[in-house]
């Protein structure tokens, strides 16, 4: 199994500053790579596919990019309503797997 | 619009079964592979199982093979995941989500509570 590990767990960040998060995976997954928004009581909603490529309605503020197994999700102004908390998944093997998830909250 | 509803989540006793459906509309159901994906409260996603556009090819998560079951009907554009000899830790909403690859459309997913 393909572990995906996130950091930092928790990110505190102004509005209007740049966020970014980070995911390694245990082995290559190629660019099988894809982010998650969630919100409270929410499901979560697909940002980032191809490690790099936005999801339909999803804001050019956020970004994906990829080096090796290192992937990062870049919010470069953080919005109000981008306060939530971020996964990224693998879907290059069986069983798919999620990261831990890396919370942004209101610095 | 595409869309996706979980039902069937409730209370159950550890041991027994529960048969969750995710019902879909918007989008060309036949074509599409279906994955479930849960959440225990407070905690992370875990990837649970796939079931591929014509039900030939399913997978599932280490921690429910042999006690989860998925399947679909293409007539009523419905899948659905029988979960038998339910544990404690099986204790989380249930979502149900498109795609064989990246999952692009979710449904507000379905709790499910194994308690005595």
């Amino acid at each position: 199994e393909i572990v995906m590990t996130q950091s930092p767990a928790t990110l505190s960040v102004s509005p209007g500053e740049r966020a970014t998060l980070s995911c390694r995976a245990s082995q290559s997954v190629n660019s099988n790579l894809a982010w998650f928004q969630q919100k409270p009581g929410q499901a979560p909603r697909l940002l980032i596919y191809g490690a790099s490529t936005r999801a339909t309605g999803i804001p050019a503020r956020f970004s994906g990019s990829a080096s090796g197994t290192e992937f990062t999700l870049t919010i470069s102004s953080l919005q109000s309503e981008d306060f939530a908390v971020y996964y990224c998944q693998q879907y290059n093997n069986w069983p798919r797997t999620f990261g831990q998830g890396t919370k942004v909250e209101i610095k | 619009q595409v869309q996706l509803v979980e039902s069937g989540g409730g209370v159950v006793q550890p041991g027994r079964s529960l048969r969750l459906s995710c019902a879909a509309s918007g989008f060309t159901f036949s074509s599409s592979s279906i994955q479930w994906v849960r959440q225990a409260p407070g905690k992370g996603l875990e990837w649970v199982a796939v079931i591929s556009y014509d039900g030939s090819n399913k997978y599932y998560a280490d921690s429910v093979k042999g006690r989860f079951t998925i399947s679909r009907d293409n007539s009523k554009n419905t899948v659905y995941v029988q979960m038998d000899s339910l544990r404690a830790e099986d204790t989380a909403v249930y979502y149900c989500a498109r795609g064989w690859s990246f999952l692009d459309y979710w449904g507000q997913g379905t709790l499910v509570t194994v308690s005595s």
